[in-house]
C-alpha cells in the first residue's frame, strides 16, 4: 500500500464542471503538495498547505490533518485544465517528499 | 527569475551505455532533489541534497546510479551501465528548506531530461 493514494486515477468531466480530487495519507507530514503536470511538460506547483484550506482563482485546496486527507477542487473546469494532478507529502520523518500515483484529467468542451 | 535548467531534453542509448543528466537549480535554493518518473506513474525520489551533502539517497540504485553535487549548487545524476527498465523522465527539482521563512519547501522543477534505452 502507496503512503500517498490518490482518487480517482482517471477522471473525465464536461467543461464547467466542478472537480475534486482526493488524497490520502498515511503517515505524519508537515506539509502536503499539490502539482500539475501537462504532456510533455515540466510539473507545476498549484499549493502548498499544511492546514485549512488555500485558493488560486478557480482552484481549492483543502486539508484535514486529522483524518489525513486533502482535497483539490478545481470550479468551473476547462479544457486547459487537462492535465495529471498529483499530491505529494513532505514526511515529517526526514522531510521525505512521498508522491502519489497522480489523476489523469480530461475535460472536455 | 530564472527556473530550473536542465539538460539534455532527450537522451536515447543503448542498454549497457552510460548517460549523464545536469541539473542547475533557483539561485539560493540549498535543497535540490533528483527525481526518476516512468510513464504512467508518480515521481520516485533518487536523491535528495542540502547543499552539497546527501539528505536521502535510499532509492538511488547505487550499483548504477551516482549523483554529486559537489559545490553545493549545480548537480549531476550519471546512470551507468544502463538498463532497458532506466527509460524515464529524471526530473531536478529545488527548493528552499521547509521551515525557513515564508514560501519554504515550495518546489520548483525543471523540464526534465526523457531518457529512452534500447
Amino acid at each position: 500500500k502507496n503512503e500517498v493514494e490518490q482518487s480517482p486515477q482517471n477522471l473525465t468531466a464536461q467543461e464547467g464542471e466542478f472537480i475534486t480530487i482526493n488524497c490520502s495519507y498515511s503517515v505524519g507530514i508537515s506539509a502536503l503538495h499539490w502539482l500539475q503536470q501537462h504532456p510533455g511538460g515540466g510539473i507545476v506547483s498549484l499549493f502548498m498547505l499544511s492546514s485549512g484550506k488555500k485558493k488560486h482563482g478557480r482552484l481549492i485546496a483543502t486539508i484535514n490533518i486529522q483524518e489525513k486527507h486533502s482535497s483539490l477542487h478545481i470550479t468551473a473546469s476547462h479544457p486547459r485544465d487537462s492535465a495529471v494532478y498529483i499530491c505529494a507529502a513532505y514526511k515529517t520523518s526526514g522531510s521525505r517528499l512521498t508522491f502519489g500515483e497522480g489523476t489523469q484529467l480530461t475535460v472536455n468542451p | 527569475e530564472a527556473g530550473v535548467a536542465q539538460s539534455p531534453r532527450y537522451k536515447i542509448i543503448e542498454k549497457r551505455q552510460s548517460v549523464a543528466f545536469w541539473c542547475n537549480p533557483i539561485s539560493g535554493h540549498a535543497t535540490l532533489y533528483w527525481y526518476q518518473q516512468i510513464l504512467g506513474q508518480g515521481p520516485k525520489l533518487l536523491i535528495q541534497f542540502q547543499n552539497n551533502g546527501v539528505v536521502d539517497d535510499s532509492q538511488l540504485p547505487k550499483d548504477r546510479f551516482s549523483a554529486e553535487r559537489l559545490k553545493g549548487v549545480d548537480s549531476t545524476l550519471k546512470i551507468q551501465p544502463a538498463k532497458l527498465e532506466d527509460s524515464a523522465v529524471y526530473l531536478c527539482a529545488s527548493s528552499l528548506p521547509l521551515g525557513q521563512g515564508a514560501n519554504t519547501g515550495e518546489l520548483f522543477f525543471g523540464e526534465g531530461s526523457r531518457l529512452t534505452v534500447l
